[in-house]
């Protein structure tokens, strides 16, 4: 079966420029997250959705962050007025449930941003 | 607040050899523990993880990694590389068996031949 993919698996911007990076999580996990990898770094959380529930939304560096997702289909990660700092791997990955402990996150390939 | 320390961010290791990488964790209460490892152009895959159950953690691949309380690492190994275990690998730690992992900087490992 397919896995998480996200698209698109490059972009260059410009500064100040909005962007809009797209997560399709695998069939029927109904949880699904968003990560920052900066080079050198570990992942950062950044968002969480469960189902219907409020999205977790405290790993957000900025208003200049926001994330959506239809029901428990594709999720969008959008960046608005980027930064060089925002330059970074984004990661998805989606899970069955939320414990750790039963249920393993998937990850996608990523998407590599870069803000020229 | 937990963090996550992982000892060298490059490692280089003969085929056949010990494959050594280090984590260590910092938390005020038991954690859970995780090693995922990334291939090129692939997304993270989860190796192992330690969830109280017992302390050495046996995953895929022919890895383990031993939860030392005292010690406060979870360092992982594998008797014997092989070239197809050259990858990032990443140490991440939850405390509260919920969603939000605290990753490592992550050590990429390269095996020569």
């Amino acid at each position: 079966g397919a896995g998480v993919s996200q698209s698109p698996s490059n972009k260059v911007t410009e500064k100040g420029k909005d962007v809009e990076l797209r997560c399709d999580p695998i069939s029927g996990h109904t949880a699904l997250y968003w990560y920052r990898q900066r080079l050198g770094q570990g992942l950062e959380f950044l968002i969480y959705f469960q189902g219907n529930s409020a999205p977790d939304k405290s790993g957000l560096p900025s208003d200049r962050f926001s994330a959506e997702r239809t029901g428990e289909s594709v999720s969008t990660l959008t960046i608005q007025r980027t930064q060089q700092e925002d330059s970074a791997v984004y990661l998805c990955a989606s899970s069955l449930e939320t414990s750790l402990y039963s249920y393993e996150q998937y990850f996608g390939p990523g998407t590599r941003l870069t803000v020229t | 607040a937990q963090s996550v320390t992982q000892l060298g961010s490059h490692v280089s290791v003969s085929e056949g050899a010990l494959v050594l990488l280090r984590c260590n964790y910092s938390s005020s209460v038991p954690p859970y523990l995780f090693w995922y490892v990334q291939y090129p152009n692939q997304g993270l895959q989860l190796l192992l993880k330690y969830t109280s159950a017992a302390t050495l953690v046996k995953g895929i691949n022919g890895f383990e990694a031993e939860f030392k309380k005292s010690e406060t690492s979870f360092h992982l190994t594998k008797p014997s590389a092989h070239m197809s275990d050259a990858a990032e690998y990443f140490c991440a730690v939850s405390v509260s068996n919920d969603y939000k992992l605290s990753f490592g900087a992550g050590t990429t490992v390269t095996v020569r031949a």
